[in-house]
C-alpha cells in the first residue's frame, strides 16, 4: 500500500525554470522528510519538517509542510542542471514509508 | 564514519538459487530498515528492526524471503529460492531515531535471470 503519492512523476524543464513538487496522503505524519536520489547511490536527505505549516528553505529549494500534515510540496526556483536526480517525500506515522517519486532532468 | 555498508554491490544469480544480502549500518543507530526499488514500484518498506527486534515485517513480499539482525552491527536480506521478479535494487538503510534523518547504503543490484 502506497501511502504517499507525489506528482507529477516526470518532470522535464529547461534550466531557470521553475516547478513545484507534491507529496500527498490521507494520512496524519508526525514529520516528513525530502530526500534526493541520483543514480546508482541511495537517497540523501535534503530537508526534514515537524510542524504543520512550517516551510523550510534550503538556498533555492523551499520546502513546506501542510497545516493538517498530510501533504507537503518541494518548489524549486531557477532550476540548474546539477538539480537533476530523483525526488522522494517520506513520511513518519508508527512507520516510515517513501512517496513514489518525482524524476526531475534539468536541461541546460 | 564509513556510512551504511552494504554487500555486495551487484549479485546476478540463477532463478532457484539463494540470495544473501548483507548491511552493516552506521554505529549507534538503533533502527534498521530494508527497501527495495524498481521502476513500477518505486521504494517499498520491506522490514524495519529497532534495536535488532523486527517491528515490522509486512512489507516482506513471501515466504521466501527472510531478514535478521543478530545484532547491532550487522544485518541479512535472504531470497531462497530467488525469482527472476525479485530482480530490483535492494536498499539498507540506519537511523538514530524516530523522525531523524535515515542514511542508505549504496544498494544491492540483484539479478535474477
Amino acid at each position: 500500500t502506497q501511502l504517499l503519492e507525489q506528482s507529477p512523476q516526470f518532470l522535464s524543464i529547461q534550466e531557470g525554470e521553475n516547478l513545484t513538487v507534491y507529496c500527498n496522503s490521507s494520512s496524519v505524519f508526525s514529520s516528513l522528510q525530502w530526500y534526493r536520489q541520483e543514480p546508482g547511490e541511495g537517497p540523501v536527505l535534503l530537508v526534514t519538517v515537524v510542524t504543520g505549516g512550517e516551510v523550510k528553505k534550503l538556498k533555492r529549494l523551499t520546502f513546506q509542510f501542510g497545516d493538517a500534515r498530510k501533504d507537503s510540496s518541494l518548489h524549486i526556483t531557477a532550476a540548474q542542471p546539477g538539480d537533476t536526480g530523483l525526488y522522494l517525500c517520506a513520511g513518519e506515522n508508527n512507520q516510515f514509508y517513501f512517496g513514489t517519486g518525482t524524476s526531475l532532468t534539468v536541461i541546460p | 564514519d564509513a556510512g551504511v555498508i552494504q554487500s555486495p554491490r551487484h549479485e546476478v544469480t540463477e532463478m532457484g538459487q539463494e540470495v544473501t544480502l548483507r548491511c552493516k549500518p552506521i554505529s549507534g543507530h538503533n533502527s534498521l530498515f530494508w527497501y527495495r526499488q524498481t521502476m513500477m514500484r518505486g521504494l517499498e518498506l520491506l522490514i524495519y528492526f529497532n534495536n535488532n527486534v523486527p517491528i515490522d515485517d509486512s512489507g516482506m513480499p513471501e515466504d521466501r524471503f527472510s531478514a535478521k539482525m543478530p545484532n547491532a552491527s550487522f544485518s541479512t536480506l535472504k531470497i531462497q529460492p530467488s525469482e527472476p521478479r525479485d530482480s530490483a535494487v535492494y536498499f539498507c538503510a540506519s537511523r538514530v531515531d524516530l523522525n531523524t534523518e535515515a542514511f542508505f547504503g549504496q544498494g544491492t543490484r540483484l539479478t535474477v535471470v
